[in-house]
């Protein structure tokens, strides 16, 4: 079975600071990870993926994350937020074989003008 | 190309009653996927078809089923409506089930009361 958490509800930062907002998984076999943003009274846009290869992706609107195995986290940054990045991030892992979405619950990012 | 439509966008159902949402694929994808989101239980897989069949599924009721055509759409069906089952559902598509990325739609709010 595997597990992802988001180890941070809410997240508030001002306007142009940077950002980390924190993932970890849990799976007995390799991994492809997932980063989704979620605005108000929408669906859910893919923001980055690591699929293998680099450890270090880079996704839309600035963002990127670096997957590291041995402290099985997929970390998202981005150096300088904007208000427009007022959102909900999921963190989400899937497998080879089994290609459903396993969800983390969320982070609420709040930009502090 | 388009992404995926899902219709119709919010629905209120009573107690009892049944209910069917429906989701379009982007184009040339094959395989559909079906996810509840709630406050309480968050983003939770339901089932994923491809080729008109079921590929897997999640932990709910027989209460919820689905089904896929020959055009790839696809619709799931909720029958005798309980308050819980008030949720946004998303839709997502995949190329085909090998096909590590999905892509959601904009969901479907229903609301029991």
């Amino acid at each position: 079975a595997q597990s992802v958490t988001q180890l941070d509800s809410q997240v508030p930062v001002f306007e142009e600071a940077p950002v980390e907002l924190r993932c970890n998984y849990s799976s007995s076999v390799s991994v492809y990870l997932f980063w989704y943003v979620q605005y108000p009274n929408q669906g859910l846009q893919l923001l980055l993926k690591y699929l293998s290869g680099s450890t270090l992706v880079k996704g839309i609107n600035g963002f990127e994350a670096e997957f590291n195995k041995s402290q099985t986290s997929f970390h998202l940054r981005k150096p300088s937020v904007h208000i427009s990045d007022t959102a909900e991030y999921f963190c989400a892992v899937s497998h080879f074989g089994n290609e459903k979405l396993t969800f983390g619950t969320g982070t609420r990012l709040t930009i502090i003008p | 190309k388009a992404g995926v439509t899902q219709t119709p966008r919010y629905l209120i159902k009573t107690r009892g009653q049944q209910v069917t949402l429906s989701c379009s694929p982007i184009s040339g994808h094959r395989s559909v996927s079906w996810y509840q989101q709630t406050p309480g239980q968050g983003l939770q897989f339901l089932f994923e078809y491809f080729s008109e069949t079921q590929r897997n599924k999640g932990n709910f009721p027989g209460r919820f089923s689905g089904r896929q055509f020959s055009n790839s759409r696809s619709e799931m069906n909720v029958s005798t409506l309980e308050l819980g089952d008030s949720a946004l559902y998303l839709c997502a598509s995949r190329e085909d089930p090998g096909g590590q990325t999905a892509f959601f739609g904009q969901g479907t709010r229903l609301t029991v009361v």
